[in-house]
């Protein structure tokens, strides 16, 4: 079946950062989605992408959808204390079904 | 975005029983999907729930141990049967974005502890 592999699994950020990270699939999505999930909540959708190439903000957040529609990047710009979260990015090809990468946890650095 | 809310939101179960999980929306929706993200995991799909059809499940899971109902399009409920510790998750509902838009968005959770 397809996957997503996700990566950093984790990172740290200092306030004011930006921070990137990545998701690359062995199969061709049709849509890409960036979710954060904060503790004890559902994910929530940050940013939709449909076209290949396709580069859409939201905030300081900036995601695109790979030219081969086999990966995508979000970018955090001049992060804050409440980036904090597990960001999933999640593919969709035919009939609406989701695969989930593995997450990459945002902590911040001590 | 259409609102979702779950209940309950969290319980403590007893292995050998069941719970069932329901899951509203405030609009009308064709497709729901109910996930399951287990401790420290990713979310998995469990099953696609469309009203008026038996819900379509994925690899892994099977019908007898996740019934799922779909009584109309505003509210769906997953039941967890004869519950393992292995069952301890988070069961997360989601439904499409609509306006032609292939966007899902998801329902608060509800986090099982099966002792």
């Amino acid at each position: 079946g397809q996957q997503l592999n996700q990566s950093p699994q984790s990172m740290f950020i200092q306030e004011g950062e930006d921070v990137s990270m990545n998701c690359t699939s062995s199969s061709i999505f049709n849509t890409w989605l960036w979710y954060k999930q904060e503790p004890g909540e559902g994910p929530v959708l940050l940013i939709a992408l449909y076209k290949a190439g396709e580069l859409t903000s939201n905030g300081r957040l900036t995601a695109q959808f790979g030219i081969t529609r086999k990966d995508s990047f979000l970018n955090i710009s001049a992060s804050i204390p409440s980036d904090v979260g597990i960001y999933f990015c999640a593919g969709q090809a035919a009939g609406n079904k989701l695969t989930f990468g593995g997450g990459t946890r945002v902590l911040v650095k001590p | 975005s259409a609102v979702i809310s779950q209940k309950p939101s969290r319980d403590i179960c007893q292995r050998g029983t069941s719970l069932t999980i329901q899951c509203q929306v405030d609009s009308q929706v064709t497709m729901m999907f109910w996930y399951r993200q287990q401790p420290g995991q990713s979310l998995t799909l469990i099953a696609t729930a469309n009203q008026g059809s038996e819900a379509t499940y994925e690899s892994g899971f099977v019908i007898d141990k996740f019934p799922i109902s779909r009584p109309n399009l505003t509210f769906s409920t997953l039941t967890v049967s004869n519950m393992s510790p292995e069952d301890s998750s988070i069961y997360l509902c989601s439904v499409e974005g609509g306006r032609g838009k292939d966007t899902q968005y998801f329902g608060p959770g509800t986090r099982l502890t099966v002792l």
